[in-house]
């Protein structure tokens, strides 16, 4: 069974990078898959931030793409996420999931929320 | 980039049948997923590829995708329906990997 576990700070002050991991158990993510994050912010929809596939080849939603760093830890089976230049408008629950290529995300980890403020 | 559009909400009494859409420039072209999201909980994968059900997923629901619209249908509803619902396409034209619609509250009366 596939399982991931997002992990990172709760509170991040603003202008700071915002950084989380994704640790993945029951697969390894050096497997023909993506490995996505999506965050949402209190009452409101979805976000995809962005991909990235086995190989390092990363996806980014354009609107986020300057500000966003997502790699890959095959050692530890993990990925994880940075977002540089936060504000309160990054203050959200962000899921770690993996994604079929050019495709629907079919695992998701339980979420973590992250506040921006000082 | 592209823009999916859906319904801020939907209300259906029990045991009738529940429809979402999904609206987006030329849809029919892409493949389409839909989730479902409860309150505290984390997105659940519950149409794939249009039409297809993920392992687990009841039969009542079932899923279209034609010209510009995306259909989620949810048969025979039940309480325990009630939910937020997403739909997803990967945007090819700018390597977007995740382009969400905004959501649909289900109500179940």
């Amino acid at each position: 069974q596939v399982q991931l576990q997002e992990s990172g700070p709760g509170l991040v002050k603003p202008s700071e990078t915002l950084s989380l991991t994704c640790g993945v158990s029951g697969y390894s993510i050096s497997s023909a898959y993506y490995w996505g994050w999506i965050r949402q912010p209190p009452g409101k929809g979805l976000e995809c931030i962005g991909s990235i596939y086995q190989s390092g080849s990363t996806y980014y939603n354009p609107s986020l793409k300057s500000r966003v760093t997502i790699s890959l830890d095959t050692s530890k089976n993990q990925f994880s996420l940075k977002l540089s230049s936060v504000t309160a408008a990054d203050t959200a629950v962000y899921y770690c999931a993996r994604q079929r290529g050019y495709s629907y995300f079919d695992y998701w980890g339980q979420g973590t929320l992250v506040t921006v403020s000082s | 980039s592209y823009v999916l559009t859906q319904p801020p909400s939907v209300s259906v009494a029990p045991g009738q049948t529940a429809r979402i859409t999904c609206g987006g420039n030329n849809i029919g072209s892409k493949s389409v997923h839909w989730y479902q999201q409860k309150p505290g909980q984390a997105p659940v994968l519950v149409v794939y590829d249009d039409s297809d059900r993920p392992s687990g997923i009841p039969e009542r629901f079932s899923g279209s995708n034609s010209g510009n619209t995306a259909t989620l249908t949810i048969s025979r509803v039940e309480a325990g329906d009630e939910a937020d619902y997403y739909c997803q396409v990967w945007d090819s034209s700018s390597d977007h990997p995740g382009v969400f619609g905004g959501g649909t509250k289900l109500t179940v009366l």
